[in-house]
């Protein structure tokens, strides 16, 4: 089955840029979204259709998705981003729906 | 602002049947634009998709869960609900019932519950 791979961890500063990738195999040609998880909270969608934000979500808050990765891009970093970041698609192949293991964004 | 509330045991012995129920406010379950779908993460762990439904029937599953997951509609209650037999201790996660948005091939989780912890345990 199709397999996402995300970095454990990512550390930045507070106003710098951070970038969590989301590896897969020709993940370019799939529609690639990703949540936010905050400690005891439940997920929220905070991009999809690779680049696309929700209402609410803000302006630092992108994404990219080309060849074998997708990028989620925080911008201005704030201490409040600080939470488990995953990607996910829709395997078509097998119908069925596939989550990265999941990014835990540190602010130092 | 559509809303979603799971709820059922917090505990279940290994080899039953674990049951939990999705409420839905503030939108109908006999919608056709959403499938309702259950997520799970076990502790310290990332998320893992089980299944989706529409309420016409049609069902999407985990293939590594499908032998032992059923989910069903029950629009007269607006609640769906999640099944899971034989368990054991690996199936011990906070269990999120969420929308299912498919949309251009793709499926999108636009609204989740809080989720709810069941432990098999003994």
């Amino acid at each position: 089955s199709y397999v996402l791979t995300q970095p454990p961890s990512v550390s930045v500063a507070p106003g710098k840029t951070a970038r969590i990738t989301c590896g897969g195999n020709n993940i370019g040609s799939q529609n690639v979204h990703w949540y936010q998880q905050k400690p005891g909270q439940a997920p929220i969608l905070v991009i999809n259709f690779d680049s696309d934000r929700p209402s609410g979500i803000p302006e630092r808050f992108s994404g990219s998705n080309s060849g074998n990765t997708a990028t989620l891009t925080i911008s201005r970093v704030e201490a409040g981003d600080e939470a488990d970041y995953y990607c996910q698609v829709w395997d078509s192949s097998s119908d069925h729906a596939v989550f990265g293991g999941g990014t835990q964004l540190t602010v130092l | 602002q559509l809303q979603l509330q799971e709820s059922g045991p917090g505990l279940v012995r290994p080899s039953e049947t674990l049951s939990l129920t999705c409420t839905v406010s503030g939108a109908s379950i006999s919608s056709s634009s959403y499938y309702w779908g259950w997520i799970r993460q076990p502790p310290g762990k990332g998320l893992e998709w089980i299944g989706s439904m529409h309420y016409n029937g049609r069902t999407y599953f985990n293939p590594s869960l499908k032998s032992r997951v059923t989910i069903s509609v029950d629009s007269s209650k607006n609640q769906f609900s999640l099944k899971v037999s034989s368990v054991t201790a690996a199936d011990t996660a906070v269990y999120h019932c969420a929308t299912d948005l498919k949309f251009s091939g793709s499926t999108i989780f636009d609204y989740w519950g809080q989720g709810t912890l069941v432990t098999v345990s003994s």
